[in-house]
């Protein structure tokens, strides 16, 4: 069974530094990644998205995320954080060229960044 | 291009009462899939659709729950009778295919704004 791990449920950083969202993941075989946000009252928007290729993926709104295979990590950053960024972040696994195609979400982690 | 719809965006009822929501996908989208997301909780699959026929429903409680794509667009949701911790956030989205030669497709799913449900 496929399962992910947010072990943080909160995030606090100031405007301006380094943010970072940890996720880690236990699947058979090779995983596809994804990490979504959700603001309230919203629904889930994709932010991006590892599939195969290289380690460090870049997304939306200035986000990048890299993949770790040795530590089974999925860790989202953006270098300079804004007040915006405030939101739920969601991090997701499936079984990579499976027939187990259901996406598991881990539990969340909120973000935020005060000005 | 415009996103997923659903409506209605809020629901209270009272406990065995029904209820159904409404989802549109992305024009185009060939699959299709409805999430339960509770209070602190990741969404959870109950049920995937590849045009008007079923992938994955098993998660989907059918005793109580029930979910149709007539026509491989417009989808339905329906809970009845409705329990107290059935009350969570019901999401819609779709995707461009559910598999393509080879294995089942890497296609990003996109969500609609949900459908929050509140069981009294």
């Amino acid at each position: 069974a496929q399962s992910v791990a947010q072990p943080e449920d909160q995030v606090n950083v100031a405007e301006g530094n380094p943010l970072t969202v940890k996720c880690t993941y236990s699947v058979s075989g090779n995983p596809y990644l994804f990490w979504y946000v959700q603001y309230p009252n919203r629904g889930l928007q994709f932010l991006l998205k590892y599939i195969t290729g290289d380690n460090l993926v870049k997304g939306s709104y200035g986000f990048e995320a890299e993949f770790n295979k040795s530590q089974t990590s999925f860790h989202l950053k953006k270098p300079s954080a804004l007040v915006s960024d405030s939101a739920l972040y969601f991090c997701a696994v499936r079984a990579g060229r499976s027939n187990d195609y259901k996406l598991s979400f881990g539990a969340g982690t909120t973000v935020t960044v005060r000005a | 291009e415009a996103g997923v719809a659903q409506s209605p965006r809020y629901k209270i009822i009272e406990k065995r009462q029904s209820v159904a929501f409404w989802c549109n996908p992305i024009s185009g989208h060939a699959t299709l899939y409805w999430y339960q997301q509770i209070l602190g909780q990741g969404p959870k699959l109950l049920i995937q659709f590849q045009n008007n026929g079923v992938v994955d429903d098993s998660q989907l409680p059918k005793d109580r729950f029930s979910a149709e794509r007539l026509k491989g667009v417009d989808s339905t949701l329906k809970i009845q009778p409705a329990k107290l911790e059935d009350s969570a956030v019901y999401l819609c989205a779709s995707s461009l295919r559910s598999w393509i030669a080879g294995g089942y497709s890497t296609d990003t799913q996109y969500f609609g704004p949900g459908t929050r449900l509140t069981v009294l």
